[in-house]
């Protein structure tokens, strides 16, 4: 595809559940960031891959929280044992080298009830 | 730990008018800066990137420049219309393949 793609688009899960969301970055992008934003909040910053570096996971909240990011295109956040404030839109984005420009995804909206 | 700040926080203008938001970083070895506006229940869209070898970008009615000494950027955006309204937001990243540090937005309304 054209953009950054995410799955699903919208989740509800049951508290203590476990969910995986997935991120299609664009092609021959090396750089993809996650991010989270909780209801009228700005941007929080999760996980940063680069290449074959190691991520910088400096943003993740808690060790619920996991991604990989598998051949160096694809993504999958999870996030184990699901509590009520992760609820959030999870936004994905990728970037080239060439031009540092950012493009994001339009978002997978996670609701934990 | 690099902290964004944007100003004003939200602004509400008559269409037609001029408007400058206001981004400025505690650390001000930017390297590359990204404009992006978002609207409501929406992804981010890129607007405009400053790259580390240049000092302005200019796209339509809207202009972004980036001060590296002080740290600052300005978008501007001019003849504002009612479909401009949403959330803008800067980002920089300092280089060397380090993440891109967002602002808190601007929340900016155009009215009829």
């Amino acid at each position: 595809g054209a953009g950054v793609s995410q799955s699903p688009s919208n989740k509800v899960t049951e508290k203590g559940k476990d969910v995986e969301l997935r991120c299609d970055p664009i092609s021959g992008h090396t750089a993809l960031y996650w991010y989270r934003q909780s209801l009228g909040q700005g941007l929080e910053f999760l996980i940063y891959f680069q290449g074959n570096s190691a991520p910088d996971k400096s943003g993740l909240p808690s060790d619920r929280f996991s991604a990989e990011r598998t051949g160096g295109s694809v993504s999958t956040l999870t996030i184990q044992r699901t509590q009520q404030e992760d609820s959030a839109v999870y936004l994905c984005a990728s970037s080239s080298t060439l031009t540092s420009e950012a493009f994001f995804g339009q978002g997978t909206r996670l609701t934990v009830v | 730990k690099q902290e964004v700040t944007q100003i004003p926080a939200a602004l509400s203008v008559p269409e037609g008018e001029n408007l400058v938001l206001n981004c400025s970083f505690t650390d001000s070895a930017i390297y590359n800066l990204q404009w992006f506006r978002q609207d409501p229940g929406k992804g981010l869209t890129s607007l405009l990137l400053i790259q580390s070898s240049q000092r302005e970008q200019t796209s339509g009615r809207l202009n972004a420049s980036l001060d590296k000494s002080s740290g600052r950027s300005t978008l501007y955006i001019a003849a504002s219309q009612p479909g401009d309204s949403a959330t803008y937001l800067c980002a920089g990243d300092t280089g060397g393949g380090n993440k891109l540090t967002f602002g808190t937005g601007t929340q900016l309304k155009v009215e009829l």
